[in-house]
């Protein structure tokens, strides 16, 4: 079946100006991450959807930073006013379920350039 | 918090030549272990995994990975490396415990294997 899709690949915006990014999860997977990746640094995380259970809001870097997820499909997440140290690649993920043992599907990512 | 370092960010090796990667990861609790690979321009895809039992893990494409839990280690090995094996490598770290849902990632080892 496929895999994680995320959309657009690439996105180049200038500052200040708003950026929604996409992730379609695999079917049937209830558990969606997102993450950051900065140029030379490792998988940052960001926010963590369980089914119909609230976020783990926790790794946002800031209130520019919000996430939605309808059920166990797609996920958006946006970026307000963005900065040019918003600049990465950022990742989604999905698994079967919660819990640390769940290996994780990525996708390709989407890199996100402000200038 | 976990924190995972990857001391080597990059490693060059011949072909056929034996390689090492290093991971180490910082709280003794309990944990489950990943290494995942993200070849050139695809999205990251799971190498091998440890949640129990053996310590010597078998993963795809003859790496392999031993956990050290007195050393808070988890090295990733092949005894003999081929061209396609250029890739940069992740090694992940997800607690038993209350955070179990989330992984810490290292920044990443690029692996340069040379004819």
């Amino acid at each position: 079946g496929a895999g994680v899709s995320q959309s657009p690949s690439n996105k180049v915006t200038e500052k200040g100006k708003d950026v929604e990014l996409r992730c379609d999860p695999i079917s049937g997977h209830t558990a969606l991450y997102w993450y950051r990746q900065r140029l030379g640094q490792g998988l940052e995380f960001l926010i963590y959807f369980q089914g119909n259970s609230a976020p783990d809001k926790s790794g946002l870097p800031s209130d520019r930073f919000s996430a939605e997820r309808t059920g166990e499909s797609v996920s958006t997440l946006t970026i307000q006013r963005t900065q040019q140290e918003d600049s990465a690649v950022y990742l989604c993920a999905s698994s079967w379920t919660s819990g640390g043992h769940n290996e994780q599907f990525f996708g390709p990512g989407t890199r996100l350039t402000v200038l | 918090a976990q924190s995972v370092t990857q001391l080597d960010s990059q490693v060059p090796v011949f072909e056929e030549a034996p390689v090492e990667l290093r991971c180490n990861y910082s709280s003794s609790v309990s944990v489950y272990l990943f290494w995942y690979v993200q070849y050139p321009n695809q999205g990251l895809q799971l190498l091998l995994k440890y949640l129990s039992g053996s310590t010597l893990v078998k993963g795809i494409n003859g790496f392999e990975a031993e956990f050290n839990k007195s050393q808070t280690s988890f090295h990733l090995r092949k005894p003999s490396v081929h061209i396609s094996d250029t890739a940069e490598y992740f090694c992940a770290v997800s607690d038993q415990g209350n955070n179990f849902n989330k992984f810490y990632f290292g920044s990443g080892t690029k692996l340069n294997v040379k004819p």
